[in-house]
């Protein structure tokens, strides 16, 4: 079976501009988190999606954004890029509740 | 608010040796905790876990017990591998809660 996979696993984009993470989370799973983790940190968390409906937000501006498909897969959108938002963006999924979270691999974002 | 403090790394040990990484945590409720260990390059694996106080998560030779008097759960293992070489993540989500609180992770060198 597959696990939660996310793309793309790198990306490098410049200061202002805007990026699109994907995550499909595992068969059956329809809860969808969002964290980030910047180098040498603990993840923070970002966004919690179940059944399509925001659930959960974290201490972010509101240049992040996410939403989740009628598959549960879901997109973290991030507007106006800044050299801080240099992170490894991780997502987890699990059938909903607070136990079994699975996280993917992550994508490494680079804002230069 | 809700917080997780690990002991600062890096730990370096040789093969074989014991190794305990202290956890310690604040929560407004009455959390579940976890181990998570993140290898190089790689996302999250969820290590073990415990949801109520007194009980023991163990896998893969690695031990922690919910101390709801200390409020503790520190990592154990009685004979560290090279291959264990990792960072280490202690977090907690509430019961009911919607999103996991990590610490800001240890990392583990084991020497042949």
């Amino acid at each position: 079976d597959a696990g939660v996979t996310q793309s793309p696993t790198h990306l490098i984009k410049t200061r202002g501009q805007h990026v699109t993470l994907r995550c499909s989370p595992i068969s059956g799973h329809k809860s969808v988190s969002w964290y980030q983790q910047v180098l040498g940190q603990g993840p923070q968390f970002i966004f919690q999606y179940y059944e399509k409906e925001e659930r959960g937000r974290g201490n972010f501006p509101d240049r992040f954004s996410a939403r989740q498909f009628p598959n549960y897969s879901s997109e973290l959108n991030v507007n106006a890029l800044l050299l801080g938002d240099s992170a490894l963006y991780l997502c987890a999924s699990n059938l909903g509740g607070s136990y079994g979270y699975t996280f993917g691999s992550g994508t490494r974002l680079t804002v230069v | 608010g809700d917080s997780v403090t690990q002991m600062e790394g890096p730990v370096t040990l040789s093969e074989e040796a014991f190794l305990t990484i202290n956890c310690t945590y604040t929560a407004t409720g009455y959390p579940s905790l976890f181990w998570y260990v993140q290898y190089p390059g790689e996302g999250l694996q969820l290590l073990l876990k415990a949801t109520k106080a007194d009980d023991k998560g163990s896998n893969k030779g690695f031990e922690a017990t919910y101390r709801k008097e200390t409020t503790s759960f520190h990592l154990e293992k009685g004979s560290v591998q090279v291959s264990d070489s990792a960072v280490y993540f202690c977090a907690l989500i509430l019961n009911a809660g919607n999103m996991l609180t990590f610490g800001g992770g240890t990392r583990l060198m084991v020497k042949p």
